[in-house]
This record gives C-alpha cells, structure tokens and sequence, in this order.
C-alpha cells in the first residue's frame, strides 16, 4: 500500500463550488504540505504543518484553506473554486529535520483539478 | 530567499546518449540538495540527494555532486534509457533553523524524452 495517498485523482468542477482535497499518510509523520503543480513552474507551496497544532502559509495560499485532522490526515480546501486554480496537487510528507532523512519529503500520487 | 534553476527543456536524447541537466542554487548557508523525478501519471519520487559540499548522490546511474563554490548540483546520466523519459525537479532545503528549515524549494523541472 501507498505511503502517502490522496483522494480524488481526478476532479472536474464548476466556477464558485466548494471542492476539498484530502491527504492520508502511513508514514508516521508529523510534517505535511500542499503543493500545486503548473506547467513550466514547478511545484509551488500552498501550505504546510509542522504538526497537529501548527500550520502555516505557503507561497501562494490566497484561495485556499487546510485542516489537520489528525497527523496522519491533511485536507486541502478551495472555498470557491476558479478556472486559475485548474492544476495538479500533490500532498508531501517529511520527517522532523535531524531525523537522518535530510529532510526528504515523500510525495503522493497527485490529484488533477480541473474548475470549468 | 532561495530558489534553484535548472535548464530549461525539454531536453530530447537517444538512447545511449550522455546525459546533463543543469542545476544552480541560492541559498543562505549550506542547504540539502536533491534531484526528484516524476514519471507520467505519477508523483514525484526521490532520485538522488547530498546533504553537504562535496558529497556525491548516487541511483539508478545517476548521478550528481554538491558542488558548494560553483553553488551547482548537476545532474548526469552516462547512458540514458527510454525508461528515464520524465520530469526531473531540482530542489533545496535549508539545514539550519528559520522559517525556511524543512520547506523545499523547487525548480521549474526539465522534460527529458528518450527515443530508441
């Protein structure tokens, strides 16, 4: 089974819906992003927690909202979903920093959003 | 801040043929390095990593080294196969404290096509 899955893998939506992204890890760790995926751009990030109780902005959060659950549970949230937001979204998740991984992060396999 | 830029592509070989893509960084201080690849349809994986100047990744014949005075970390291939055909993302994460510690910092990625 996947470490790290992600659910959908693929949503079509329309202008003004509420859509939510949902990430689920096996990994047992406490860091977890959102990253959104544009072509030629590379991944940028839209929010991260470093824990349950701690969650931060990334780069480009305007639009977007996240609820930790749970540390093994991030959701990603469009309150109002507009055709720019049409990318695709990964989930990551990392050890602490010192943890002998370097600071790898493991990526799930992707949701592909596309807002009509 | 830090950024990474990587050559642009799409970059298209036979099969056989040597490989190179470019990787130069900004940083404050002495970040971790990683190259990760995405195939079609799927997430990123991590290929290579080093975590200090001069250290030497290594996987699946490729490779790329830390190279602290040129700030570049190259990557290489000495015989490239259909099977390498992905996106390749150049990506830092600083290895100290601040608010940066633990967030990865992305290329644009590089599109290699390998034909037979």
């Amino acid at each position: 089974d996947a470490d790290v899955t992600q659910t959908p893998r693929n949503r079509i939506t329309k202008t003004g819906k509420r859509i939510m992204l949902e990430c689920s890890q096996t990994k047992g760790h406490d860091r977890m992003y959102w990253y959104r995926q544009d072509p030629g751009l590379g991944l940028q990030l839209i929010y991260y927690s470093f824990d349950v109780k701690d969650i931060n902005k990334g780069e480009i959060s305007d639009g977007y909202s996240v609820s930790r659950q749970a540390q093994a549970k991030f959701s990603l949230s469009l309150e109002s979903a507009i055709p720019n937001q049409t990318a695709l979204y990964f989930c990551a998740t990392s050890d602490f920093p010192g943890s002998g991984q370097g600071n790898e992060q493991f990526f799930g396999p992707g949701t592909r959003l596309t807002v009509l | 801040g830090n950024s990474v830029t990587q050559m642009e592509g799409p970059v298209t070989l036979s099969e056989e043929a040597f490989l190179t893509i470019n990787c130069t960084y900004t940083a404050t201080g002495y970040p971790s390095l990683f190259w990760y690849v995405q195939y079609p349809g799927e997430g990123l994986q991590l290929l290579l990593k080093a975590t200090k100047a001069d250290d030497k990744g290594s996987n699946k014949g490729f490779e790329a080294t830390y190279r602290k005075e040129t700030t570049s970390f190259h990557l290489e291939k000495g015989s490239v196969q259909v099977s390498d055909s992905a996106v390749y993302f150049c990506a830092l994460t600083p290895n100290a404290g601040g608010t940066s510690y633990g967030k990865l910092t992305f290329g644009q990625g590089t599109i290699l096509t390998v034909h037979p």
